[in-house]
């Protein structure tokens, strides 16, 4: 079957440095990669798409210099948290795209002290 | 604009009577509705879904309507269960190069015995 694994899956950092998190999708190839955030008592917020051969588009609110994401090939992906302060804080999840359907890790839970 | 609204954000039901959480668009290029289920500690999962070329899909107890017009699309979960107490999130995707999957805030389901 296709999954996706996230790690770790808690961390926790201090104000103002930076932690990096991996995603890897086992069973299928994945096309592209959502991260996200889930900030507390909200819903997931989109941080970029990651495409293989496109480059990638992080969204409103969320920039490469403070969420720089690595997508060398069809099962991995990182994406690293600079400078993490108490706003980012949350569960970070990876969506990896098969064929037709999006298949999400467990997350990677931030806490920043 | 590409926000996803879902509502209700509680919503507390009997063992055995049904329930319905419903959720709009604002994407008119989206063609893809998956409805996700997230149990506390655990990553979001894949319950049902269905395609802009359909009004309707069930999977047993679950029956998901989707009114393109309107931009709407709803969640009835029938014959509730103790086991189906759980965040449930909506979300709607357009297909460009890959499936940017948007999320509703979510529906905290309680039901109760």
């Amino acid at each position: 079957g296709a999954l996706v694994y996230q790690y770790p899956r808690r961390t926790i950092c201090k104000s103002g440095t930076s932690m990096r998190m991996e995603c890897q999708a086992v069973g299928f190839q994945a096309t592209s990669v959502a991260w996200y955030r889930q900030s507390p008592q909200k819903t997931f917020e989109l941080i970029a798409l990651s495409t293989v051969n496109s480059a990638i588009k992080y969204e409103q609110n969320f920039t490469q210099e403070k969420f720089p994401i690595s997508h060398p090939n069809l099962s991995f992906s990182s994406m690293t948290v600079l400078n993490a302060y108490l706003e980012d804080r949350g569960l970070y999840l990876c969506g990896a795209q098969g064929d037709t359907e999006v298949f999400f890790g467990k997350g990677t839970r931030l806490t920043v002290v | 604009g590409e926000q996803v609204e879902q509502l209700p954000s509680i919503l507390r039901v009997q063992e055995g009577s049904s329930a319905s959480i419903n959720c709009s668009y604002e994407d008119s290029a989206s063609n893809y509705f998956p409805w996700y289920k997230q149990e506390p500690g655990e990553n979001p999962k894949l319950i049902i879904d269905i395609r802009s070329n359909m009004e309707r899909k069930q999977i047993q107890e679950l029956i998901v309507l989707l009114d393109k017009k309107a931009k709407r699309f709803s969640l009835h979960i029938t014959d509730t269960q103790p086991g189906d107490s759980a965040m449930y999130f909506c979300a709607a995707s357009a297909y460009t190069n890959a499936y940017k999957v948007i999320f509703g805030k979510g529906t905290h389901l309680h039901v109760l015995p």
